[in-house]
């Protein structure tokens, strides 16, 4: 297996535009997490689904923040209207069923600035 | 809600000698406790874990931690680190039933030669 994929591994737009980040799971995962990491705040946790369904979304920061998973191996994390504060990376993690504690398998991360 | 404390953003050191990065947790219920290693420019990737039983774990490439309940820390520790240990290293909580991890805030370790 490629291990969790993401795409792009870096982008860069200016401020207002939209912007997509996009996370393939690990086949046979169920659970899909996205966090987000930046030198002031760390690593937080946006959103996790699992089975497709979103089941803890309070560390999106705002409503221009939107993330979905329209089939159970893919998941995109939406902004718009970006924001320069929004700069940061962002990794998405799936994690497989056996457990609440199995590991968490994380991406490369995309790396996002916003202009 | 839980919340995990590493006290040392930075931690350089000799190769050969040990280390040990240090980590503390707050939280109301039982946890589970992990640590995750960074290098430049990955994800981040499991070194170990404690769910229950023997409070010491040992993890890949030569680390381990000990869980001290009474004193809400899960320190990690290797006896003697090389260069390619070089990597930020964060500590996270779960609480029991609950899936989404906590991550401390990391510590960056420079092993030098």
């Amino acid at each position: 297996d490629a291990g969790v994929i993401q795409s792009p591994r870096h982008e860069v737009t200016e401020m207002g535009q939209e912007v997509t980040l996009r996370c393939k799971l690990i086949s046979g995962h169920n659970s899909l997490f996205w966090y987000r990491q930046t030198m002031m705040r760390g690593l937080e946790l946006l959103i996790y689904f699992n089975n497709n369904v979103p089941i803890d979304d309070s560390g999106m920061p705002e409503d221009r923040f939107s993330a979905k998973m329209p089939n159970a191996s893919f998941s995109t994390l939406k902004i718009q209207p970006s924001e320069p504060r929004d700069s940061a990376v962002y990794f998405c993690a799936s994690q497989g069923d056996r457990g609440l504690n199995e590991k968490l398998f994380f991406g490369s991360g995309t790396q996002l600035s916003v202009l | 809600a839980q919340s995990v404390t590493q006290l040392d953003s930075q931690v350089p050191v000799f190769e050969e000698a040990p280390v040990e990065l240090r980590c503390n947790y707050s939280s109301s219920v039982s946890v589970y406790l992990f640590w995750y290693v960074q290098y430049p420019n990955q994800g981040l990737q499991l070194l170990l874990k404690y769910l229950s039983g023997s409070t010491l774990v040992k993890g890949i490439n030569g680390f381990e931690a000990e869980f001290n309940k009474s004193q809400t820390s899960f320190h990690l520790r290797k006896p003697s680190v090389h260069i390619s240990d070089t990597a930020e290293y964060f500590c996270a909580v779960s609480e029991a039933g609950r899936r989404a991890l906590t991550f401390g805030s990391g510590t960056r370790l420079q092993v030098q030669p």
